[in-house]
């Protein structure tokens, strides 16, 4: 399974951009690149995915690097509310069913 | 609304008794997953199923056990040969409309006393 590397804590001030970088220098072609976010005692919210080129939606934009062994989940403009822990997670695909394999994700902190 | 369901939300167990926490999704999901998180860790897969009638282990599936009578249903026993049962669960499914995206319930914690 490819590995993900993640910042334990990131620190971000309210209505700044928040850039959350990950490692995935293991993986291959066929793997997509998930983003995940948990507040305390919740259940896992889905942000966003990605496989080779950039993405958007209203909650957030993925930039991948063209070698694709890394990324960055950018928030444009943080708010508290954000302030959660951000699991960068690869896909792994198997002929019996898919399924994702969590790291240790980062803390981040929206500062007022 | 459509959604992941789990119950209980809390749980208390004595220590050598099985219990089985719910999960039902209404969203018509092929696949549904059992997670385990314990506190300040990131989450680890036990089980998971991609059609009715059939499951695989994950990473951490000694001591549960699942069935997947159902496509909506997904239920998780946690047996008493699980030594250190005290943790936060997640159910979890994917498929239909949703694709490749795995969408989570709000998860059930289970105390063992």
């Amino acid at each position: 399974d490819a590995k993900t590397t993640q910042p334990t804590s990131m620190d971000c001030a309210e209505g700044r951009a928040a850039n959350l970088p990950c490692n995935h220098s293991t993986i291959s072609g066929n793997e997509y690149v998930y983003w995940y976010r948990q507040i305390h005692s919740q259940g896992p919210q889905y942000i966003i995915h990605g496989l080779k080129n950039n993405e958007t939606n209203e909650m957030a934009s993925l930039i991948i690097t063209e070698d694709r062994k890394s990324s960055t989940l950018i928030l444009p403009h943080a708010t508290l509310r954000d302030t959660a822990v951000y699991y960068c997670i690869v896909r792994v695909v198997e002929t019996s069913g898919s399924r994702l394999t969590f790291g240790e994700g980062t803390q981040l902190t929206v500062n007022p | 609304d459509g959604g992941i369901t789990q119950s209980p939300k809390y749980l208390f167990r004595k220590e050598g008794q099985n219990v089985t926490l719910s999960c039902e999704q209404n969203l018509n999901h092929d696949a549904m997953y059992w997670y385990r998180q314990d506190p300040g860790q990131g989450l680890r897969l036990i089980y998971y199923s991609q059609i009715v009638n059939d499951f695989q282990k994950g990473d951490i599936a000694e001591g549960y056990s699942v069935s997947r009578e159902k496509k909506e249903s997904f239920p998780l026993t946690v047996t008493s040969a699980q030594k250190n049962p005290t943790a936060f669960y997640l159910c979890a499914s994917s498929g239909g409309r949703s694709g490749n995206t795995i969408y989570f319930g709000e998860g059930s914690w289970l105390t063992v006393v």
